[in-house]
Formats: C-alpha cells, sequence, structure tokens
C-alpha cells in the first residue's frame, strides 16, 4: 500500500563502487524526482522525470544516472562513489494540482 | 541562490503553547507554497499550502499565512503537541519551471512536555 517505495533503506558502501537505489510509486503520477539531503537536513532537487522523460537535471555530478523505465519507476545510479555522496536519497512523485509525495528514503553512507 | 529560506533553525515550544514558524522567499514568480513535515527516519509529509494569490489558509491546527509584500510566510500551529516535534520546511512550486518544488532550509521544533 506505501504510495512511494524506495529500496534498500540503507546502504554502505566503499568508495569507488558503484551502486543504484530504486523507486517505485503506485498513485499514477506522472512525474518522478531524485533529491538529496545532507546532514544539515537541506533538500535539494536532483533529477525529475515526466512519462520518463528527463526534465530537471540540476547540476549533479555525471556519475549519478537516473534511468526510468516505466513512469512507475526512477532509480538512481550512481558511479565511483565518493565520500561526499554520504546522505539521504528521496524519491517524490507528483501529479500537477496534486502535491508531491516522499519516499521514506535511501541513507547512503559512503566509507 | 536558494529563493527560500528559514530564520530560526531550531523551535523549542511548551506542549499546549502556539508555534510560529518562519520563512522568506524571494522569486516573485512563484505559484504556491507548501509546508512541510518530516519526523525522524521519515520523508517529508504534505501538511497545508497556499496559492500565490491568497492571504490565509487554515488547516486542522494549522494556518499558514502569506505577506508577498515582504516575501514572507509562517506557519501556525495551535496547541502544539508531543507529535509536532520535527523539521519543518517551507517549499515553493513554480509552475514555469516545470512545477520544480524548491525547499528552504528547515526548522527543527521541539515541544517540551
Amino acid at each position: 500500500d506505501t504510495a512511494v517505495s524506495q529500496t534498500p533503506k540503507y546502504l554502505v558502501t566503499q568508495m569507488g563502487n558503484d551502486k543504484s537505489i530504486k523507486c517505485e510509486q503506485n498513485l499514477g503520477h506522472d512525474t518522478m524526482y531524485w533529491y538529496k539531503q545532507d546532514s544539515k537536513k537541506f533538500l535539494k532537487i536532483m533529477f525529475s522525470y515526466n512519462n520518463k522523460e528527463l526534465i530537471i537535471n540540476e547540476t549533479v555530478p555525471n556519475r549519478f544516472s537516473p534511468k526510468s523505465p516505466d513512469k512507475a519507476h526512477l532509480n538512481l545510479h550512481i558511479n565511483s562513489l565518493e565520500l561526499g555522496d554520504s546522505a539521504v536519497y528521496f524519491c517524490a512523485s507528483s501529479r500537477p494540482n496534486d502535491g508531491y509525495t516522499f519516499g521514506s528514503g535511501t541513507r547512503l553512507t559512503v566509507v | 541562490g536558494e529563493s527560500v529560506g528559514l530564520h530560526l533553525p531550531t523551535l523549542s515550544v511548551q506542549e499546549g503553547d502556539n508555534s510560529i514558524i518562519n520563512c522568506a522567499y524571494s522569486n516573485s514568480a512563484s505559484d504556491y507554497f507548501i509546508w512541510y513535515k518530516q519526523e525522524s527516519g521519515k520523508g517529508p509529509q504534505f501538511i497545508i499550502d497556499i496559492r500565490s494569490n491568497m492571504d490565509k489558509r487554515q488547516g486542522q491546527r494549522v494556518t499558514v499565512l502569506l505577506n508577498k509584500t515582504v516575501k514572507h510566510l509562517s506557519l501556525q500551529i495551535a496547541a502544539t503537541q508531543p507529535g509536532d516535534s520535527a523539521v519543518y520546511f517551507c517549499a515553493e512550486i513554480i509552475k514555469a519551471a516545470g512545477n520544480k518544488l524548491t525547499f528552504g532550509g528547515g526548522t527543527r521544533v521541539l515541544v517540551k512536555p
């Protein structure tokens, strides 16, 4: 019944590794997003997809690559992980006039 | 730079008192504003929103005030309860920017019993 679900909830990995975070929404929303929340709780948008098409790409390193196989899924792949990538990553979805719904977050720790 | 921001990082309030969280914004093109509540280990949760052509909107125990003259909005929580302890964010949506949701810096509310 979870509206926006992301996996895993926790991810601990070593520097240089490649990892993926998955997100799925069952709300029928057309647009999905990835946000990054840093240690000071600041939330910043990274990407936005509408019907599998990239519409927002903020200044994010090329090591981050979103992939949307269909409008209900938006995955985030990160290559060559760095210490500074440690954060909580939130997936969200929205529909016009329907607001945003966020997942519960993935806490990524790079060691 | 960021177009929304908050004045106070932490607000301590006695249970039963009213809480007021303030937010400043700089973008006049904002179409509407949203307040989110984030509890520990969870994602941001919608509380209340207000369109840019409104001054005030009330929900259950919450009121949002928008002053476009000084580009300021506030969230008032009546009779604050322990369950209100969380981090609160104001955010803006600009339709012309693809409905992009931009967050302010967050205020932590601690409710003392």
